[in-house]
């Protein structure tokens, strides 16, 4: 139980171009959506908190037009990168949780790499 | 604020040895502490959970022991094996702030045959 499925798992994208990634709870509703960021062996750093059906809270210093999130259901958030940069190229990790618990189950992550 | 501080690493042991990593938080009150385990290119998996104090939490061989005395949560296994290299990351949530966890740096391990 409590899996996690992001999709997709790498992308590679020109530089200007927006990039989409999905963020899926398989078997559980998820009342509220993470979406971090990791650099190469570095902890992670989180972006924004999303709950299902409002707008999202962004973590001081994050874009949030640069970012967009939508938690559309209590199963799907996206995180949509809007004109990538190269600098904007991470591994992108999404959690989430659901109101009976107060653990986070953490996607495989997607790749992004931007030309 | 809150803060998770790990031991730095990296860790490097032979097969079969004793681990330990060490955690310790700073928090108000009593928040859940986890250990959560990255493999190389993947996300996280939860490890285990510890949600108050003097609670053990325990999964495939390791151990860690919620101490609110001396505020640590340090991860312990009897007997590592190569399958065990990875990175493990110390963290604490709270209910007052939205449960957003709150990582440490990560401690990589690598266990050599």
């Amino acid at each position: 139980g409590a899996v996690v499925s992001q999709h997709p798992s790498w992308v590679i994208c020109k530089s200007g171009t927006s990039v989409k990634i999905e963020c899926r709870s398989l078997d559980f509703q998820a009342t509220t959506m993470f979406w971090y960021r990791q650099f190469p062996k570095q902890s992670l750093m989180l972006m924004a908190t999303s709950n299902e059906g409002s707008k999202a809270t962004y973590e001081q210093g994050v874009e949030k037009d640069k970012f967009l999130i939508n938690h559309a259901s209590l199963t799907l958030s996206t995180l949509t990168v809007t004109s990538a940069h190269p600098e904007d190229s991470s591994f992108y990790i999404c959690s989430a949780r659901t109101i009976a618990t107060d653990t986070q189950y953490f996607g495989p992550g997607t790749r992004l790499t931007v030309l | 604020g809150n803060s998770v501080t790990q031991m730095e690493g990296p860790v490097t042991l032979s097969e079969e040895a004793f681990l330990t990593i060490n955690c310790t938080y700073t928090a108000t009150g009593y928040p859940s502490l986890f250990w959560y385990v990255q493999y190389p290119g993947e996300g996280l998996q939860l490890l285990l959970k510890a949600t108050k104090a003097d609670d053990k939490g325990s999964n495939k061989g390791f151990e860690a022991t919620y101490r609110k005395e001396t505020t640590s949560f340090h991860l312990e296994k009897g007997s590592v094996q190569v399958s065990d290299s990875a990175v493990y990351f110390c963290a604490l949530s709270q209910v007052d702030s939205s449960y957003k966890l709150i990582f440490g740096s990560g401690t990589r391990l690598l266990v050599r045959p």
